[in-house]
């Protein structure tokens, strides 16, 4: 049973470009929620998707944005690329929302340039 | 969601036990308390959770205080790939909530 795949694994952008990372949850699960990590800290929260619907949304600027499908598979938009966004984004699945049941995908490594 | 306190680091022996504590003193009576730990290059893991009483599984054992203010992580036997960062998170399960992650505590398994 596969796990939480993110795509790609690394990618190298330069400033005021736009980004899209893609998540598929693992098999049963229907809520997808994003992370941020920057080097040497915490996972900061984005949003949670549910049922396609944006649920919750941390405290990111409007230039990240996401999309869930009817698969649940989900991606990350981000425009207007700055130097800052550089950071660990992790894709996280789980069933509704049972907290002990997330599963983190091996994230997606950003370099903005 | 309540705020957790973790100290930033610590070391433990091989095949020692390794206890991670966690001081969470303005939790709410629905709070859970999560362990959750990240090994290098990975995505966070989940490890136990609990309420009031202690927990136990396969991976490690949860002791919660009377009060709840504070918990402990307990790895029994610690081994070289229990190295990771642990995170204490208190959260409730009502709908739209998340995992809200602090610093952590940096542990490192020595031989």
């Amino acid at each position: 049973d596969a796990g939480v795949t993110q795509s790609p694994t690394h990618l190298i952008k330069t400033r005021g470009q736009q980004v899209t990372l893609r998540c598929s949850p693992k098999s049963g699960h229907d809520t997808v929620s994003w992370y941020q990590q920057a080097l040497g800290q915490g996972p900061q929260f984005i949003f949670q998707y549910y049922e396609e619907e944006e649920r919750q949304r941390g405290n990111f600027p409007d230039r990240f944005s996401g999309h869930q499908f009817p698969n649940y598979s989900s991606e990350l938009n981000v425009n207007a690329l700055l130097l800052g966004d550089s950071a660990l984004y992790l894709c996280a699945s789980s069933l509704d929302n049972q907290l002990w049941g997330y599963t983190f995908g091996s994230g997606t490594r950003l370099t903005v340039v | 969601d309540a705020k957790t306190t973790q100290p930033p680091s610590m070391d433990c022996a091989e095949g020692r036990a390794a206890n991670l504590p966690c001081n969470h003193s303005t939790i709410s009576g629905n709070e859970y308390v999560y362990w959750y730990r990240q090994i290098h290059s990975q995505g966070p893991q989940y490890i136990i959770h609990g309420l009031k009483n202690n927990e136990t599984n396969e991976m490690a054992s949860l002791i919660i205080t009377e009060d709840r203010k504070s918990s402990t992580l307990i790895l029994p036997h610690a081994t070289l790939r229990d190295t990771a960062v642990y995170y204490c998170i208190v959260s409730s399960n009502n709908a739209g909530n998340m995992l809200t992650f602090g610093g952590g505590t940096r542990l490192m398994v020595k031989p």
